[in-house]
């Protein structure tokens, strides 16, 4: 596809369910991060990786969230056991060079609602 | 640590008026850049213009501009014309390299456009 494509875009979850949010970045893209957005608030740094490394998780909030990106392409965030607190919009990025300053192009993000 | 600061939550334009949203920033280093980014309903980030802290000329996107103070730690935009279609949430967000390249975003402001 011609952006960077997210599923499902809405998604409910009983609290103590697992997720998982799917990102597919745009094709060629090296780097993919994700963004944790809270409501009224501005996107925060989740997880980063170039290609298929994983190389900051240091915006994960707790060991219940889990990132993949096994081929380097498609990347899979995991929440465990979701609490209430995980509610929020889900954005994925992706940047086609390594270059301090490449443009981030944005998904449309999922909004998980845990009730 | 590096912040980002938007101390304007709401702000409200007539159609075809200019309006200036600020951004300040807090860093150590002496590259970086500084973004724009307009979040409509539909939730995806868009880029509205980029600044690289090592150019002293401010960028400048057909209707959009910056007002670039690196002494001041000051990054404000600045939209001409305005239109219905403005009318979403604007972050500031910031980059100065390291392993990742991640993006620090600001708490974002709120443009309506009235017309």
């Amino acid at each position: 596809g011609a952006g960077v494509s997210q599923s499902p875009r809405y998604k409910v979850a009983k609290r103590g369910q697992d997720v998982a949010l799917r990102c597919d970045p745009i094709s060629g893209h090296v780097s993919l991060f994700w963004y944790q957005q809270a409501l009224g608030q501005g996107p925060e740094f989740l997880t980063y990786f170039q290609n298929e490394a994983q190389l900051d998780k240091s915006g994960l909030p707790s060991d219940r969230f889990f990132a993949e990106r096994p081929e380097g392409s498609v990347s899979t965030l995991k929440i465990q056991r979701t609490q209430q607190e995980d509610s929020a919009v889900y954005l994925c990025a992706s940047s086609l060079a390594l270059t301090l300053g490449s443009p981030l192009h944005f998904g449309n993000g999922t909004r998980l609602t845990v009730t | 640590a590096q912040t980002v600061t938007q101390s304007q939550p709401e702000m409200s334009v007539q159609e075809a008026e200019t309006v200036t949203l600020s951004c300040t920033y807090d860093t150590s280093e002496s590259n970086y850049y500084l973004f724009w980014y307009k979040q409509p309903p539909s939730r995806q980030m868009i880029l509205v213009i980029r600044q690289e802290a090592y150019k002293q000329q401010n960028a400048t996107e057909n209707r959009f501009s910056v007002n670039f103070q690196k002494a001041a730690k000051s990054f404000s935009l600045k939209i001409s014309d305005s239109q219905l279609g403005d009318t979403a949430m604007y972050f500031c967000a910031f980059v100065d390299g390291g392993a990742t390249n991640k993006l620090i975003f600001g708490t974002g402001t709120l443009l309506a456009v009235q017309p």
